[in-house]
């Protein structure tokens, strides 16, 4: 099955400064790789996805680039903000059929300090 | 849009209760719904995927009789803690994935349950 590895597993910057979290996966069937944020007592909320036929996405100050031949993926958060702190997951799902299950990173603890 | 809901947000029950969660996808009809669990400062365990009408399908390690699972509409899906002991105080999170794009899970806040 497929295995998602995500560093680091906390991350500290000051405000103002780029954050870069990496993901690896195991399966060259993943497809779809989204990125979910979650705050403290809160469900992941998705924050951007790529899909396998992209290189990169952007979406305001969060971006997201996929190395398909190396099987990585990366999260970038520029000109990063005090909300910004939360935990970050990234994840991976092969679409094949009706088997859409997402495998989960182990999570980032963003601190954003003011 | 793409909005989930979940009730009750937190629960406390006595041992050997049933608890009873609800997961509704509020501006969509969803084909899959997912249930996770999560414990403190850990990533998201999927326990089971639940389709509207047919029974769900349990990840290695849950109890099925444990965890009830009814999917009764595109919109509604529960989980029932049966006979809730201690060690289910845990953090419980449903998914749903819309008709029109179904890689995408989209969660709801989540369901705090503490068993005393």
């Amino acid at each position: 099955g497929e295995n998602v590895e995500q560093h680091p597993s906390t991350l500290s910057v000051q405000e103002g400064d780029s954050a870069v979290i990496k993901c690896t996966y195991s399966d060259s069937a993943s497809n779809y790789f989204p990125w979910y944020k979650q705050e403290l007592g809160k469900g992941p909320q998705l924050i951007i996805d790529i899909r396998s036929n992209v290189g990169e996405k952007k979406d305001q100050r969060i971006a997201v680039t996929l190395n398909k031949t190396a099987k990585h993926f990366s999260l970038h958060i520029t000109e990063t903000q005090p909300e910004d702190s939360a935990v970050y997951f990234c994840a991976g799902v092969i679409s094949s059929g009706s088997a859409r299950q997402l495998t989960f990173g182990s999570g980032t603890q963003l601190t954003v300090l003011p | 849009g793409a909005v989930v809901s979940q009730h009750p947000s937190r629960v406390i029950c006595k041992s050997g209760t049933s608890v009873k969660i609800e997961c509704r996808s509020l501006d969509f009809q969803a084909t899959t719904m997912f249930w996770y669990r999560q414990f403190p400062k850990q990533s998201l365990m999927l326990m089971a995927t639940s389709n509207e009408g047919s029974k769900a399908t349990y990840e290695q390690g849950v109890e099925k009789d444990k965890f009830l699972i009814n999917h009764a509409s595109l919109t509604l899906s529960t989980l029932t803690v049966t006979s809730a002991h201690p060690e289910d105080s845990s953090f419980y999170i449903c998914s749903a994935t819309p008709f029109v794009a179904e890689e995408t899970q989209y969660f709801g806040p989540g369901t705090r349950l503490l068993v005393l």
